[in-house]
């Protein structure tokens, strides 16, 4: 099946640390979202963006939908042990909600 | 405001067998998306239906079918289960024009 292409794969960092992550497509997209998922967890909604350069925050997480509307990126800023999971992004194009999802980022954080 | 509900949580069937799942959307979400979720293929796009009718459909076989009803509760099926088929079944639900999806926690589904 069609995924984003994401990376990294994994991250081991220490608690603290900023985290950045990032999502490409060889489409072009008209909504980002990106998404963290615990174990036995369905995954939850972080941020969503929607027009290209569009910067967000929630916290201490920023996401930025890319100039190009073929890549986004996601920071973590002072990590902490909670924020450990998988990080997806996904994308679609204008007038349908039919995500592609990337390949997700393992986020290990060690205190 | 309740969030997705999936039910059951966890299931197991055997292959030849075949097994609805269940999503209730969040109240006033009238789009209903389903993925499957496996280690190997990530999170795969299922179908998307929207006022009882399916909108969009992803590259799985006509085993995988599904339906909305018209309180947009959504009931997905697959029959004659193969061993492939054991994943994890995620249900989304959208509003309308908001683009935003919003995910319930899953039904695992173990084929043995």
């Amino acid at each position: 099946g069609q995924q984003l292409n994401q990376s990294p794969q994994s991250m081991f960092i220490q608690e603290g640390e900023d985290v950045s992550m990032n999502c490409t497509s060889s489409s072009i997209f008209n909504t980002w979202l990106w998404y963290k998922q615990e174990p036995g967890e369905g995954p939850v909604l972080l941020i969503a963006l929607y027009k290209a350069g569009e910067l967000t925050s929630n916290g201490r997480l920023t996401a930025q939908f890319g100039i190009t509307r073929k890549d986004s990126f996601l920071n973590i800023s002072a990590s902490i042990p909670s924020d450990v999971g998988i990080y997806f992004c996904a994308g679609t194009t204008s007038g349908t909600y039919k995500y592609i999802f990337g390949t997700g980022t393992r986020l290990k954080v060690l205190a | 405001k309740a969030g997705v509900t999936q039910t059951p949580r966890y299931l197991i069937k055997t292959r030849g067998q075949q097994v609805t799942l269940s999503c209730s959307p969040i109240s006033g979400h009238r789009s209903v998306s389903w993925y499957q979720q496996t280690p190997g293929q990530g999170l795969q796009f299922l179908f998307e239906y929207f006022s009882e009718t399916q909108r969009n459909k992803g590259n799985f076989p006509g085993r995988f079918s599904g339906r909305q009803f018209s309180n947009s509760r959504s009931e997905m099926n697959v029959s004659t289960l193969e061993l492939g088929d054991s994943a994890l079944y995620l249900c989304a639900s959208t509003l309308s024009g908001s683009g935003t999806q919003y995910f319930g926690p899953g039904t695992r589904l173990l084929v043995l």
